[in-house]
C-alpha cells in the first residue's frame, strides 16, 4: 500500500550493527505500529505508539528501540544486530478516531538479513 | 500468548472449489475480527472484518462467520481462484475501548491447484 513506505525494502547488514529502518504513511493516522514476522510465523508485535509522545513496548522489544519523529514517521533501530533478528519488518497505522475498529494498514515490509 | 490460533496451517483447494480457513479464539470479550491475506514479498491486506454484534458478513466472494458460543472465526473463499494462494491470518481485538494493537494468529497458507 503505498500510503505506508517502508525504507529500505531489503538491508544487509552484520554482527553488532546499528540499523534503522525507516517507515512513513500519508494516512494521516494518528497510530503506528512494528511487526517482526520469521518465516513460517505470524506477527509478533515489537513496538506501538498512538500518537507523537506515546510509545509502547510490544511482546518482543528486547534489542529494539523506537522514535517517533512526527506523526507520519515512525522508525525502528537494531542497536547492536544479531543473527536471530533476521526477518521480515512491517510497519502498520490506524486511526485512533475509529475506536474498537480500528483496521490496521500494512507496509510492504523490509526484510533484514544479519550475518 | 496469543489467544488467537488456527486450527489448520496449510490448506490445499482445487481452482473453482470452495474454501474455508478457520481460526479459534480465547477471549469472549473480543469484540472486533479481521481477516487479513498476505501474498509472498508483501504486506498483509485487509480482506473483511466483523463486529461481535454479528455472526455473517458477506464481501465480494468472501464471507466471514463469526460463532460467539464456540468462539470460532471463518473465512469462505467462494470459487477459489490462483490469485487467492497466500497467507492468511485472522486477527482480534479485545478492547471494548480500542486502546490495545490487534492480535494476530499464525495464519493459513493457502495453496491453489490449477
Amino acid at each position: 500500500d503505498a500510503d505506508v513506505t517502508q525504507t529500505p525494502r531489503n538491508r544487509i547488514t552484520k554482527t553488532g550493527k546499528r540499523i534503522m529502518l525507516e517507515c512513513s504513511q500519508t494516512k494521516g493516522h494518528d497510530r503506528m505500529y512494528w511487526y517482526r514476522q520469521d518465516p513460517g510465523l505470524g506477527l509478533q508485535l515489537i513496538y506501538y505508539s498512538f500518537d507523537v509522545k506515546d510509545i509502547n513496548k510490544g511482546e518482543i522489544s528486547d534489542g529494539y528501540s523506537v522514535s517517533r519523529q512526527a506523526q507520519a514517521k515512525f522508525s525502528l533501530s537494531l542497536e547492536s544486530a544479531i543473527p536471530n533478528q533476521t526477518a521480515l519488518y512491517f510497519c502498520a497505522t490506524s486511526d485512533g478516531s475509529a475506536g474498537l475498529y480500528n483496521e490496521q494498514f500494512f507496509g510492504p515490509g523490509t526484510r533484514l538479513t544479519v550475518l | 500468548g496469543e489467544s488467537v490460533g488456527l486450527h489448520l496451517p496449510t490448506l490445499s483447494v482445487q481452482e473453482g472449489d470452495n474454501s474455508i480457513i478457520n481460526c479459534a479464539y480465547s477471549n469472549s470479550a473480543s469484540d472486533y475480527f479481521i481477516w487479513y491475506k498476505q501474498e509472498s514479498g508483501k504486506g498483509p491486506q485487509f480482506i473483511i472484518d466483523i463486529r461481535s454484534n454479528m455472526d455473517k458478513r458477506q464481501g465480494q466472494r468472501v464471507t466471514v462467520l463469526l460463532n460467539k458460543t464456540v468462539k470460532h472465526l471463518s473465512l469462505q473463499i467462494a470459487a477459489t481462484q490462483p490469485g487467492d494462494s497466500a497467507v492468511y491470518f485472522c486477527a482480534e481485538n479485545f478492547s471494548n475501548s480500542g486502546n490495545t494493537p490487534l492480535v494476530f494468529g499464525k495464519g493459513t497458507r493457502l495453496s491453489v491447484i490449477a
